[in-house]
């Protein structure tokens, strides 16, 4: 059964950082592409970052370049998301997804999401 | 970038009825469109891929339709579960985007 587990959210000065997890169970982690996806209360769904399979391709959206870093370690089955200088807007649930079990770059597979709040 | 929009933001049904929802897209993206649902306080599930294709488990009363610009989601028999909310999600290029949503609720 493939577990996907979130930490590190929390409440958080802006302009400060952290770093989001996501520990990955019951399937093959080395074997895929993962994602951060969030979600702002009450708003819709924002992808994030993509990772691939061997962490030398990413991709993240715009708003987030150069602030957010989304890394992996194939060996610990774990995603990670660098989140630096922060800003109210990024407030929002963080949900790790397993990108391309159905051979598609669609999020097949999510956790259950973690908050990060970000407010004086 | 391409933008999904969905509409309507919030659609009224009987249970049993069916429920028609609809995603455009400002470019083409082929058929390369996912459908994910989302329950109160709930991580999305796929629903649909490549347009049309049900992801595993997915019951049949889910159906997708569409390709180019213009998309369908249509839940045959609407069910107590169905009751949720449904984004659209292109993946054909980058940035990855998801339509607005639409809200499914008991009418």
């Amino acid at each position: 059964e493939v577990q996907l587990v979130e930490s590190g959210g929390g409440l958080f000065q802006p302009g400060g950082s952290l770093r989001l997890s996501c520990a990955a169970s019951g399937f093959t982690f080395n074997n895929h592409w993962m994602s951060w996806v969030r979600q702002a209360p009450g708003k819709g769904l924002e992808w994030v970052a993509n990772i691939h399979q061997d962490g030398s391709e990413k991709h993240y959206v715009d708003s987030v370049e150069g602030r957010f870093t989304i890394s992996r370690d194939n060996a610990k089955n774990s995603l990670y998301l660098q989140m630096n200088s922060l800003r109210a807007d990024d407030t929002a649930v963080y949900y790790c997804a397993l990108v391309g079990i159905v051979g598609a770059t669609t999020f097949d597979y999510w956790g259950q999401g973690t908050l990060v709040t970000v407010s004086s | 970038e391409i933008v999904m929009t969905q509409s309507p933001a919030t659609l009224s049904v009987s249970p049993g009825e069916r429920a028609t929802l609809s995603c455009r897209a400002s470019q083409s993206v082929s058929n390369n469109l996912a459908w994910y649902q989302q329950k109160p306080g709930q991580a999305p599930r796929l629903l649909i891929y490549g347009a049309s294709t049900r992801a595993p488990g997915i019951p049949a009363r889910f159906s997708g339709s569409g390709s180019g610009t213009e998309f369908t989601l249509t839940i045959s028999s609407l069910q107590s579960e169905d009751f949720a909310v449904y984004f659209c999600q292109k993946y054909n290029n980058w940035p990855l985007t998801f339509g607005g949503g639409t809200k499914v609720e008991i009418k």
